[in-house]
């Protein structure tokens, strides 16, 4: 089993709707966790972060963290082309030092005119 | 703040040929990561330092990768002998360490190598 697992895509979704991109992590212990975009032939760039249970508010980004269940999500309100990228949910596992974290694969987003 | 910096952002080699990838983190940022990224495989963290000390390099393949921070504001990777699978982007990625613990990565623009 991977440690963070993130459905591949694409995903896609019209301009004006939700996206809704979803991560599941095996590490029971972890703490924190994160969303980076990437745009095709850019760097990652953070644009959320959790670390408590429920959900976080920023903008039209909001993510959610059920600890029980082992999943974060990222949900985009009103989404438009430029939000068109990959997606990366990153995890801070529990036996490694706080700054070290864990990438998923990344899902493709997708947002048609 | 220029950011983090990385030379060269291509680099196309031949198979056996060593390869010296750069890396110039934000100022004052005390942690240096290096990541690969390929289809495959997706984003791999290689190594990290703290302070300019590596901590954890279990994620660097095999002993043909090496790398190294000599003062905190340089940091290489070196790869020799390279081979055609390391073709990949490189990315390197500086922080600094918050009050919590916890803090964000700031990428560079990475470097594309092509190994033929």
């Amino acid at each position: 089993q991977k440690e963070v697992e993130q459905n591949s895509g694409p995903l896609s979704v019209p301009e004006g709707a939700i996206a809704s991109l979803n991560c599941t992590y095996s590490d029971r212990g972890s703490q924190s966790f994160f969303w980076y975009r990437q745009y095709s032939g850019k760097s990652p760039e953070l644009i959320m972060f959790i670390y408590s249970n429920g959900d976080k508010e920023d903008g039209r980004f909001t993510a959610q963290l059920n600890k029980a269940s082992q999943y974060v999500s990222l949900l985009i309100r009103d989404s438009q082309p430029s939000d068109s990228a990959t997606y990366l949910c990153a995890v801070n596992l529990r036996d490694s030092s706080a700054s070290k974290i864990i990438f998923g694969s990344g899902t493709r987003l997708s947002i048609r005119p | 703040d220029a950011g983090v910096i990385q030379s060269p952002r291509h680099e196309v080699t031949e198979m056996g040929q060593e390869v010296t990838l750069r890396c110039k983190p934000i100022s004052g940022h005390d942690y240096l990561f290096w990541y690969r990224q390929t289809m495959m495989r997706g984003l791999e963290l290689l190594i990290y330092f703290n302070n300019n000390v590596p901590i954890d390099d279990s994620g660097m393949p095999e002993d043909r990768f090496s790398a190294k921070m000599p003062n905190a504001s340089f940091s290489t990777l070196k790869i020799q002998p390279s081979e055609p699978r390391d073709s990949a982007v490189y990315f390197c990625a500086s922080s600094l360490a918050g009050t919590s613990g916890m803090n964000e990565q700031f990428f560079g623009p990475g470097t594309r190598l092509t190994v033929l």
